[in-house]
C-alpha cells in the first residue's frame, strides 16, 4: 500500500518568503507527526497531531511555524518569513497510535533558504 | 521519555552479523525500546521494538538485558544496502526523541 507522502521532495526559497510543505499520511492512520532534521543530527520533533487538533506544539521553535491538518487527513507545515536557518529536511510522520506506537515516515522535504 | 546512548560510528564485514548496543539506564518501566534506520536521504524507517523479552522479525533481532537498562540490536548477515544510521529510542508514545544514533558502514 501507500506510505507517507510529502510533496515538494525539495523546496529552495528566498530569506522572508512563505512556504508551505504538505503530508499525506497513510489512508486510516489518526496521528500525524512532524520533525526538522539538520545535517548530521537526528530527527527534531516539531508538532503531533490526533485527528484534527495539535496535541502537542511544543517543538514548534516560534511563532513562524504553524501546522493545520482540517479534516484529520493531509497536514500543511506553514512557515512564514523564513530564515537560513529554517534550512533543514522536513519530515512527516504517521501512525495508527496504539500502544507501542510506531511511527511510519515519508521522504522529507528539503527546505533551503537563501 | 529515557535518554539513549549509543556509539557514533561502526563498521562490519559484509555478511557477518552486526551488533549494535545502546544504553538506557533511565528507562521506566512501562517505555519500550524502539530501533529504526535512516538510509541516506531517505526518512527514517521503524525496524523493530520490545518492552522486555528478546524480538525476532524478518529485519533483525533485538536483545533486551535483564534488568532493561541495555539493549542490542542484531543484522544477522549484514548487507550493503544495511549501510544506514541507526537510532535507538525508548518511550515509543507520541513525539519520538531522536538521538544522534550510530552510524553503521557495512564493508564489501
Amino acid at each position: 500500500g501507500a506510505g507517507v507522502s510529502q510533496t515538494p521532495s525539495n523546496k529552495v526559497t528566498e530569506k522572508g518568503k512563505y512556504v508551505e510543505l504538505r503530508c499525506d499520511p497513510i489512508s486510516g492512520h489518526t496521528a500525524l507527526y512532524w520533525y526538522r532534521q539538520s545535517l548530521g543530527q537526528g530527527p527534531e520533533f516539531l508538532i503531533y497531531f490526533q485527528g484534527t487538533g495539535a496535541a502537542d506544539d511544543s517543538g514548534l521553535p516560534n511563532d513562524r511555524f504553524f501546522a493545520v491538518r482540517p479534516e484529520g487527513s493531509v497536514s500543511t507545515l506553514k512557515i512564514q518569513r523564513t530564515e537560513r536557518g529554517d534550512s533543514a529536511v522536513y519530515l512527516c510522520a504517521s501512525s495508527t497510535q496504539g500502544v507501542p506506537d510506531t511511527q511510519y515516515f515519508g521522504p522529507g522535504t528539503r527546505l533551503t533558504v537563501l | 521519555d529515557a535518554k539513549t546512548t549509543q556509539p557514533p560510528s561502526m563498521d562490519c564485514a559484509e555478511g557477518r552479523a552486526a551488533n549494535l548496543p545502546c544504553n538506557h539506564s533511565t528507562i521506566s518501566g512501562n517505555e519500550y525500546v524502539y530501533w529504526y534506520r535512516q538510509i541516506h536521504s531517505q526518512g527514517p524507517q521503524y525496524i523493530i521494538h520490545g518492552l522486555k523479552n528478546n524480538e525476532t522479525n524478518e529485519m533483525a533481532s533485538l536483545i533486551i538485558t535483564e534488568d532493561r537498562k541495555s539493549s542490542t540490536l542484531i543484522l544477522p548477515h549484514a548487507t550493503l544496502r544495511d549501510t544506514a544510521v541507526y537510532y535507538c529510542i525508548v518511550g515509543g508514545y507520541q513525539k519520538v526523541t531522536f538521538g544522534t544514533g550510530t552510524k553503521l558502514q557495512v564493508i564489501p
